[in-house]
């Protein structure tokens, strides 16, 4: 059972361009919704993350937007650079432990 | 920010023998550590918790005498693959959380490549 889904498997994008990988979950418990992006050989980072009481979070390129009727959020990556190409992977944890339960992973390429 | 030393980086064994991989939180320290195994283009899947002086817990399926698990101090925990088989390839890679740092997210080590020939 998979308690946190995440599309698309995999993403091409232009320089420029903009990244959307969206996740959904089931779990109401769930309260910190993190997302990791990991280069080949090497092992993730957080890269940004959001509580439930806010629909948005901005840092730079990179936006959450968090949709908690519909548990679903997403990763926008605006203006593509092709040193985003890496594996993103959204998560979600409950408070307390904060142990994140992974999505399978959004392989990104970005052409130059 | 919080970091997270893995090592090696990479190792080669042989089948039948045991192979140690480190994890160090360098900055902080950390009670709970756990352990994650990653097989290409696949998510990471937790094979258990390392509890600083005390016994490690494992997820169901992983095999708790294959997978040994210290937890010595409060800056490292190891973990060593015992009479390994190439089945047991893989990425492994620890993590932990700086529980002073007000965030949340976990920190990752770099990963260590286990090639079992």
């Amino acid at each position: 059972q998979q308690q946190v889904k995440q599309s698309p498997q995999s993403l091409i994008v232009q320089k420029g361009g903009i990244s959307i990988i969206n996740c959904a979950y089931e779990n109401t418990a769930f309260d910190y919704f993190p997302w990791y992006q990991q280069f080949p050989g090497k092992g993730p980072a957080l890269l940004i993350a959001i509580r439930p009481d806010v629909s948005e979070k901005k840092e730079g390129r990179f936006t959450i937007s968090f949709n908690k009727s519909a548990k679903q959020f997403s990763l926008h990556i605006m203006d593509s650079q092709p040193g985003d190409s890496a594996t993103y992977f959204c998560a979600a944890s409950i408070g307390g432990s904060y142990i994140p339960t992974f999505g399978r992973g959004t392989s990104l390429i970005v052409h130059p | 920010g919080a970091v997270v030393s893995q090592h090696p980086s990479r190792v080669i064994c042989k089948s039948g023998t045991s192979v140690k991989i480190e994890c160090r939180s360098l900055d902080f320290q950390a009670t709970t550590m756990f352990w994650y195994r990653q097989f290409p283009k696949q998510s990471l899947m937790l094979m258990a918790t390392s509890n600083e002086g005390s016994k490690a817990t494992y997820e169901q399926g992983v095999e708790k005498d294959k997978f040994l698990i210290n937890h010595a101090s409060l800056t490292l925990s190891t973990l060593t693959v015992t009479s390994a088989h190439p089945e047991d390839s893989s990425f492994y890679i620890c993590s932990a959380r700086d529980l002073g740092s007000g965030t949340y997210g976990y920190t990752f080590g770099s990963g260590t490549r286990l090639t079992v020939v």
